[in-house]
């Protein structure tokens, strides 16, 4: 139990382009779903929380204009990067709560995001 | 808000050898202390993790241990193997769901 899965694993796009990026919860409703970002040989940025039916909590320094949260569903979770530049290049990595009441984060295995 | 460092940022051992990652916190509201290993282009692995209200907790080869006085855990792998070699990262939770990661350690195990 407690897979989670993202889609795309990995997406090229021209600068000034937007992208979205799916994060599921398969076998178990997902009561907060969390967006990190990881450039490389960096550790794991919190971006956003985010709670199924309402707006996401973006951590400091996070443009909420610009990436877009929308958790529609106890088990779907998206993250769309808007206008993207070469310096949204990175690797995106969602996870999930749920399973066992609190603290534990299953994550997906993550997306790798080039900007050209 | 909470902050966590850890270190070293890189440790190199000989096989069969011991390893010790340490970290410090530094809100003392935080309760849930999750280690985790990552591999190159993939997503983070749950080794291990404690509670606050635990002080010990070993799992076969890795352990880890909390002083909460001092707002500080620590991974410790015995024995250790080439396959352990990773980048390991410590976290702490300040609330039921958030984590908050630190740096990160390179371990290198050489046969």
């Amino acid at each position: 139990g407690a897979v989670v899965s993202q889609h795309p694993s990995w997406v090229i796009c021209k600068s000034g382009t937007s992208v979205k990026i799916e994060c599921r919860s398969l076998d178990f409703q997902a009561t907060t779903m969390f967006w990190y970002r990881q450039f490389p040989k960096q550790s794991l940025m919190l971006m956003a929380t985010s709670n199924e039916g309402s707006k996401a909590t973006y951590e400091q320094g996070v443009e909420k204009d610009k990436f877009l949260i929308n958790h529609a569903s106890l088990t779907l979770s998206t993250l769309t990067v808007t206008s993207a530049h070469p310096e949204d290049s990175s690797f995106y990595i969602c996870s999930a709560t749920g399973l066992r009441g609190y603290n534990e984060q299953f994550f997906g295995p993550g997306t790798r995001l080039t900007v050209l | 808000g909470e902050n966590v460092e850890q270190h070293p940022s890189t440790l190199s051992v000989q096989e069969g050898d011991s390893a010790v990652i340490k970290c410090t916190y530094s809100d003392s509201a935080s309760n849930y202390f999750p280690w985790y290993k990552q591999e190159l282009g993939k997503r983070p692995q749950l080794i291990i993790d404690i509670r606050s209200n635990v002080g010990e907790k070993k799992d076969q080869r890795i352990a880890v241990t909390l002083n909460k006085t001092a707002k500080h855990f620590s991974l410790h792998i015995t024995e250790t193997q080439p396959e352990d070699s990773a980048v390991y990262f410590c976290a702490a939770s300040p609330n039921t769901d958030k984590l908050i990661f630190g740096t990160g350690t390179r371990l290198q195990v050489f046969p």
